[in-house]
């Protein structure tokens, strides 16, 4: 199972910022949070990662809390075009080997005119 | 040009037959993965490969193989397929794993329909 619990749907208005919660309350001490999005049909694109400081790039913000139990993903002015599946992802093992990324089900964005 | 590639893009064949999907990437990649997406389950990791020669099992390996005589190729085998691998698939590379190392770049999946 994904060790990451996001909200199913998200509506946003153009324009806005859109802000994604992720719950990851299990997270260990040396795992990254990673998030991807998915626009129709088309392969997983990757956003951004962190371990425990935010960040930033061209594209959004990753919020961590202090805890590391949950973040939140900022697309600071969304527009149509980010309407897409979103995943927020733990970086997970099999059989003590890492590497793998387990997506879990993801929020769908909506951003609407 | 540089990138990943899936071959081919939609595939429909009938239940025993043996298919192979095709993963082709340019950057040298040490990583090299293939996940499955059904509508419900989102995408969930069939196998992966660190390097040439070695692979191990993801979340759902059952009813696939796969091979890595190349770094750049990554096959991925349904020796007899079955109704319940049809499905959409896609293969992803990274320079070195996940960790600090940061992204999984995808191919534009390969649509698989068993009969």
């Amino acid at each position: 199972d994904a060790k990451t619990t996001q909200p199913p749907s998200m509506d946003c208005a153009e324009g806005r910022a859109a802000n994604l919660p992720c719950n990851h309350s299990t997270i260990s001490g040396n795992e990254y949070v990673y998030w991807y999005r998915q626009i129709h049909s088309q392969g997983p694109q990757y956003i951004i990662h962190g371990l425990k400081n935010n960040e930033t790039n061209e594209m959004a913000s990753l919020i961590i809390t202090e805890d590391r139990k949950s973040s939140t993903l900022i697309l600071p002015h969304a527009t149509l075009r980010d309407t897409a599946v979103y995943y927020c992802i733990v970086e997970g093992s099999y059989g003590g080997s890492q590497g793998n990324l387990i997506f879990g089900k993801g929020t769908k964005l909506s951003v609407k005119p | 040009d540089a990138g990943i590639t899936q071959s081919p893009r939609y595939k429909i064949t009938e239940t025993g037959r043996q298919v192979t999907l095709m993963c082709h990437q340019t950057w040298s990649h040490s990583y090299m993965f293939w996940y499955r997406q059904d509508l419900g389950h989102g995408l969930r990791l069939i196998y992966y490969s660190a390097a040439a020669d070695i692979t191990d099992k993801g979340e759902v390996p059952d009813g696939y193989v796969v091979s890595r005589s190349k770094t750049e190729n990554f096959p991925l085998t349904l020796e007899s397929a079955t109704r319940s691998q049809t499905s959409v698939y896609f293969c992803a590379s990274s320079e070195s794993g996940t960790g600090d190392t940061g992204e999984l770049f995808f191919g534009e999946g390969s649509r698989l329909t068993v009969l």
